[in-house]
């Protein structure tokens, strides 16, 4: 069965990092291109970034403008997103997300995990 | 990097069909066949419903089925039932990015 579990989200101040973390089974993670997609409290999915299998492809969201930062350790079956200059507007729940096919089809997500950036 | 346009909310009875339209650019929803939709119940995560525009993944009802035309991708539902009642929303593909819609609620009646 494939899982994949987010940790790392909790409450930061404005200006402050967080550093999410994904751990995946069920599956052979060094063939799948993994995201990261988030959703603010009541509204809809907005695409955070995506990286292809071995690293080789990483793509961002215009929006981010260079604060995050998306890694993969297939060693370690993990992803991760680094979060820098948080902001309000980045309050949301972060999902982690395999793609057989790189910026296409999510089949499987996590449940997520809250980041909440407040003063 | 903009948005694709949903319809923000629909409904039908049981038994009735609906359709969800996704609206994109000649760079995304109609320059490929890389479209996908989402359901999401409250509180929960996504769950893929359609990929590449037409196709099925293991386990989800033949009820649900996805089409294109042109700029615009649609989602049809039908024989609907309780169960289906949940956000749904679409994603394409675009050089370089993922884009999602806005997101529709859907109720049943």
């Amino acid at each position: 069965e494939v899982q994949l579990v987010e940790s790392g989200g909790g409450l930061v101040k404005p200006g402050g990092s967080l550093r999410l973390s994904c751990v995946a089974s069920g599956f052979t993670f060094d063939t799948y291109s993994m995201n990261w997609v988030r959703q603010a409290p009541g509204k809809g999915l907005e695409w955070v970034s995506s990286i292809s299998s071995s690293s080789s492809y990483i793509y961002y969201a215009d929006s981010l403008k260079g604060r995050f930062t998306i890694s993969r350790d297939n060693a370690k079956n993990s992803l991760y997103l680094q979060m820098n200059s948080l902001r309000a507007e980045d309050t949301a729940v972060y999902y982690c997300t395999r793609a057989e096919w790189l910026l296409r089809a999510s089949d499987s997500w996590g449940l997520g995990t809250l980041v909440s950036v407040s003063s | 990097q903009s948005a694709l346009t949903q319809p923000a909310s629909v409904s039908g009875s049981p038994g009735q069909s609906i359709t969800i339209s996704c609206t994109g650019t000649s760079s995304d929803v109609g320059g490929y066949d890389y479209v996908s939709w989402y359901q999401q119940h409250p509180g929960k995560a996504p769950k893929l419903m359609i990929y590449d525009v037409t196709n099925r993944p293991s386990g989800v009802s033949n009820r649900f089925s996805g089409s294109k035309s042109g700029n615009t991708a649609s989602l049809t539902i039908s024989g609907l039932q309780a169960e289906d009642e949940a956000d749904y929303y679409c994603s394409a593909y675009s050089s370089r990015s993922t884009l999602f819609g806005g997101g529709t609620k859907l109720t049943v009646l």
